[in-house]
């Protein structure tokens, strides 16, 4: 069972306001993702990490930046949330030696009102 | 351009019956191919993984298959119930690229 978190799991918050989702995970997984899907739409990479001070941008543009300075926390942040901004995002981790199979976490419903 | 194509239209199918889902790429060379499960407002479940060099793959009621020259695998549900209903995804990579995902096709199993 994969051990990966996030939170929170549901957020509801204005326009204007910085927010952190964070993800963390046991497993000591070198990879990390951060995926936005909208409900009944496919999955979109928005940034990963190899390992601890590696980030890259995903295949869709976003706004939100991410960090890893830790192995085990892949946190997200917005620094100004807007309406465009309401999505479900999903944490994900492989372990690098495998085959890239991704352990996903319960994924974050944000609201941007 | 690189492309993965899974069924964007449900599939429908009785309780007992076989389910077949299909996944199709063109432009990749991929190693190996995997299956995801996705519940609504989840994240994605691991289900199975078939490499280049495997043809078939079976796990309990589940079987993979994989085509190197159609560029195709399909993903088989035997025996299929209500609780298997949700959406599936197929992924794929090669050596050290990270995994890309197709749009998913939703099964719906009927009591």
């Amino acid at each position: 069972e994969a051990d990966i978190y996030q939170t929170p799991r549901y957020l509801v918050i204005g326009t204007g306001k910085k927010i952190t989702l964070e993800c963390s995970q046991t497993m000591g997984h070198d990879k990390m993702y951060w995926y936005q899907q909208d409900p009944g739409m496919e999955l979109h990479l928005i940034h990963y990490s190899y390992g601890v001070n590696s980030t890259e941008k995903g295949d869709l543009s976003s706004e939100s930046t991410v960090s890893r300075i830790r192995t085990e926390h892949f946190p997200l942040t917005l620094e100004s949330a807007r309406p465009s901004h309401t999505s479900q995002y999903l944490c994900a981790s492989s372990d690098q030696r495998e085959t890239d199979t991704q352990y996903f976490g319960p994924g974050t419903r944000l609201t941007v009102l | 351009s690189q492309k993965i194509e899974q069924n964007s239209e449900a599939l429908n199918i009785q309780e007992g019956k076989t389910a077949t889902l299909t996944c199709n790429y063109t432009n990749y060379s991929p190693a190996y191919l995997q299956w995801y499960r996705q519940d609504p407002g989840r994240g994605p479940v691991f289900l199975l993984l078939i490499r280049e060099n495997e043809k078939e793959k079976r796990k309990e009621r589940l079987k993979v298959t994989f085509d190197t020259t159609l560029k195709q695998s399909l993903f088989h549900i035997t025996a299929s119930q209500p609780a298997d209903s949700a959406t599936y995804l197929c992924a794929l990579a090669r050596g050290f690229q990270k995994l890309v995902f197709g749009t998913g096709t939703r099964l719906l199993v009927s009591p």
